[in-house]
């Protein structure tokens, strides 16, 4: 069964440093979503692609994220500087129409 | 107008028994309704959706009741196990080129054995 693939699972960092999170979606599928799930809640749209391009990033704080997906396949989502309050699990998920399908995630700890 | 709104934040229940979740929204241009599982340190699982063409839709232990009218949509989960035990999402979306999923707070389910 396809999955989205995500590393790594877990990431313990200080704040001030630079992070990068890897995500590889199903195959064949176009769209590419990063979601922020804090502990207790609901994911949270980060950023979300078409193919190569961003079709949204408004929620994306830009001072310090970037997202890319340079060949319309794999993406990266970095963090510089971290900051404490950038724990949580990060989710990637794609689609193909209407449904999206997660990753496992990756857990970020700022300490 | 983006809000989903879900409730109850928890719910305890025995084996055997049907828990309910409910999610209320306010957008009118919302046209799917996908529940979500998640189980501690994983990603969320697409659980079953319904189109507002449908008022019901049952896979499985797992059935959405759906009120366009009242902008109200359930899971309801039959003959619930331990192993349901889990938290759980509902979502919704719109169409367009930039299909989003809103999520609701989630509901923390515990089936007893």
């Amino acid at each position: 069964e396809a999955e989205v693939a995500q590393s790594p699972r877990y990431k313990i960092t200080e704040k001030s440093q630079a992070v990068a999170f890897w995500c590889d979606p199903i195959s064949g599928h176009a769209t590419l979503y990063w979601y922020r799930q804090i502990l207790g809640q609901g994911p949270e749209l980060l950023v979300q692609f078409q193919d190569e391009s961003v079709v949204d990033d408004s929620q994306l704080p830009k001072d310090r994220f970037s997202a890319e997906r340079l060949k319309g396949v794999d993406s990266t989502l970095k963090i510089q500087p971290a900051e404490l309050g950038d724990s949580a699990m990060y989710l990637c998920a794609s689609s193909l129409s209407f449904e999206q399908f997660f990753g496992p995630g990756t857990r970020l700890t700022v300490l | 107008q983006q809000q989903v709104k879900q409730s109850p934040q928890s719910l305890i229940v025995q084996k055997g028994g049907i828990p309910i979740i409910n999610c209320a929204y306010e957008n009118t241009a919302f046209d799917y309704f996908p529940w979500y599982q998640q189980f501690p340190g994983k990603g969320p699982a697409l659980l079953i959706a319904i189109r507002p063409d449908v008022s019901e839709k049952k896979e499985g232990r797992f059935t959405i009741s759906f009120n366009k009218s009242a902008k109200q949509f359930s899971l309801h989960i039959m003959d619930s196990q331990p192993g349901d035990s889990a938290t759980y999402f509902c979502a919704a979306s719109k169409g367009g080129s930039a299909r989003q999923l809103t999520f609701g707070s989630g509901t923390q389910l515990t089936v007893l054995p």
